[in-house]
Parts: C-alpha cells; structure tokens; sequence
C-alpha cells in the first residue's frame, strides 16, 4: 500500500518563500507529481520527478530524494494567488496516482 | 480548445435517488478517472478506464458505476447503495499512462449534495 504525509497547512507573507514538505511510503516508485488547485477548482500540474534531485520551474522548485521517500515543492516571491492547496501525488509501478490529503497555503499581506 | 468538461458544477438530489455525472475530453486521451475529494482527505479514486468499453474499480468503487462506450465519454453513476454520496467529485484523463508518467488533466468538478 501507499502511505502520503503533508501539512495540513501553512501560512506565509506576501514576498516569502514556503516549503512543503511530502514523505511517503509506496511498495511501487514511478515518479512524484505536484498539483496546485483552487478552492473548488480543477487541480492544475505544476512539476513532476521522477530522478533524485530539484527541478526548477520559475518560482517553483520541486525536489525529490527516493532513497529517503522525501519530496518538498518550494515556493518563492510568493504571491497573493498562490494562495491554493498544494497536492503531492505518488505514481506507482502501474501507473496509478496516490494522492496526499493537501496542504492549504496561506498568503497573508 | 482541448479540454475536459464535467457537468453540473453543482447537483443537489434526495436521498434514495441514482444521479450520473457526466464527464467529455476532447484531448484524444486514452485513460480517464473518477476521484471523489473530501475534506481533509486527499483524492480517492473511484473507478478508471484505460481503453474502450473497458473499465476498472478503484479503491472506492462501492455504491458507483460507470460506462466507456465512447473514448469521449466516461459519466459516473452515484447509486442509492453509496453511503455518503455528498462529495466534490473530479473527473480526469491522461494519454496512455503505459510508456509515460501519468499525467493527468482534470475537469472543473461536480459538487454534489445529497439530502
């Protein structure tokens, strides 16, 4: 089975940069996505690993370690509409998403 | 502009009665999934078809059907037997998942209320 483990939430001010942290645990290891979604919107794609390392994207960054079952989605000069839930999602072997609970950004002025 | 649909947006229905969710893609997407979100918890999948008139259960299929008649088309059932049917349900699709990651594209959502 899968086991995904986010914060629940985290808050940070106009400007800063937040961390969010993905530990899980999978009997199969495709790669790791990150999807931003709005509240009552689609989730969107924003990055996906699938080697150990960090993929930079603007101010997005996403890194993986799979030895240590470890993600984090950093964001950067953070803005008022990236205020969102921001969603780590496991590939397994058979190509299905295991998706954790989310982790609802905050941004305060 | 390619995209996936899924109507309503809201839908309100009794308790007892069966209600279809409708979901189209127009992105030639050979794999398309149903996931219900609750709050609190992550997205949990319902049912996915891979190809054709072929489909297959998740890991919460009780009380939900669905049909593939159509690459298009994948509309998902919420039966009187699903216990707690009140829920955001997202539709999603991907290009065959085989040789690639799996990406998957998702639909603006149902919210859907049962009383």
């Amino acid at each position: 089975g899968q086991n995904i483990d986010q914060p629940t939430e985290m808050t940070a001010t106009e400007g800063a940069i937040v961390q969010i942290n993905c530990t899980y645990q999978t009997s199969g290891f495709n790669g790791l996505f990150w999807y931003q979604q709005h509240a009552g919107e689609a989730p969107t794609f924003l990055s996906y690993n699938v080697l150990d390392g960090l993929e930079e994207k603007g101010r997005f960054s996403s890194f993986l370690s799979r030895s240590k079952g470890y993600s984090y989605l950093l964001l950067k000069e953070l803005q008022m509409k990236d205020s969102a839930s921001y969603l780590c999602a496991v590939e397994n072997s058979w190509g299905k998403l295991q998706f954790g609970a989310g982790t609802q950004v905050v941004v305060t002025p | 502009d390619g995209g996936i649909t899924q109507s309503p947006k809201y839908l309100f229905r009794k308790e007892g009665q069966n209600v279809t969710l409708s979901c189209e893609q127009n992105l030639n997407h050979d794999a398309m999934y149903w996931y219900r979100q609750d709050p609190g918890q992550g997205l949990r999948l319902i049912y996915y078809s891979q190809i054709v008139n072929d489909f297959q259960k998740g890991d919460i299929a009780e009380g939900y059907s669905v049909s593939r008649e159509k690459k298009e088309s994948f509309p998902l059932t919420v039966t009187s037997a699903q216990k707690n049917p009140t829920a955001f349900y997202l539709c999603a699709s991907s290009i065959d998942p085989g040789p690639n990651p799996n990406e998957q594209y998702f639909g603006p959502g149902t919210r859907l209320t049962v009383t």
